[in-house]
């Protein structure tokens, strides 16, 4: 089955930064690449996602990127802000996963006023 | 567009009791709901795939028995946990997709502590 590494488990920026944080994943087949926000006792929220025909996506200050040779996806923050501090997911579903997420271990985002 | 939502929101009950929490998609209908269960600090852990009208499908490792769940339309999940033990307190989260794209819109969680 599909297995979804993340890094790094904590990040801590000032205001103002950039934050990066980057997913890899083991099935070729993989083709939807979503990224969620979780704040302390909420349920996860879509921010961002990709699919595999396409290489980058971009909404305001969020971006993702996909590299498919390397399996890899990454979430681009630009200038955070305090309220960007959450716990950052990405997933991905597998070409044969029936619509299941596979989640990364999450990133722990912490944006310094 | 895209609204689930859970009830109840937080519960605590004695051990033994049953809880029901409901997940339901406000504004479109969900081919496909999925419940998880986050540990503190963790990662979210699938349970079980529910499509409406079908039996739900466990994960390796998840007590069907214990872990109840009823799809009745397309707009409502309900997961009930039976006789509830202190190892059963945790935070549920249900999610509801359009298997067509294969989004996930995720409810806002119910926090279950077993006394």
């Amino acid at each position: 089955g599909e297995n979804v590494e993340q890094h790094p488990s904590t990040l801590s920026v000032q205001e103002g930064d950039s934050a990066v944080i980057k997913c890899t994943y083991s099935d070729s087949a993989s083709n939807y690449f979503p990224w969620y926000k979780q704040e302390l006792g909420k349920g996860p929220q879509l921010i961002i996602d990709i699919r595999s025909n396409v290489g980058e996506k971009k909404d305001q200050r969020i971006a993702v990127t996909l590299n498919k040779t390397a399996k890899h996806f990454s979430l681009h923050i630009t200038e955070t802000q305090p309220e960007d501090s959450a716990v950052y997911f990405c997933a991905a579903v597998g070409g044969t996963s029936y619509g299941k997420l596979t989640f990364g271990q999450g990133t722990i985002l912490t944006v310094h006023p | 567009g895209a609204v689930v939502s859970q009830h109840p929101s937080r519960v605590i009950c004695k051990s033994g009791t049953s809880v029901k929490i409901e997940c339901r998609s406000l504004d479109f209908q969900a081919t496909t709901m999925f419940w998880y269960r986050q540990f503190p600090k963790k990662s979210l852990m699938l349970m079980a795939t529910s499509n409406e009208g079908s039996k739900a499908t466990y994960e390796q490792g998840v007590e069907k028995d214990k872990f109840l769940i009823n799809h009745a339309s397309l707009t409502l999940s309900t997961l009930t946990v039976t006789s509830a033990h202190p190892e059963d307190s945790s935070f549920y989260i249900c999610s509801a997709s359009l298997r067509s794209n294969n989004e996930q819109f995720f409810g806002p969680g119910t926090r279950l502590t077993v006394l």
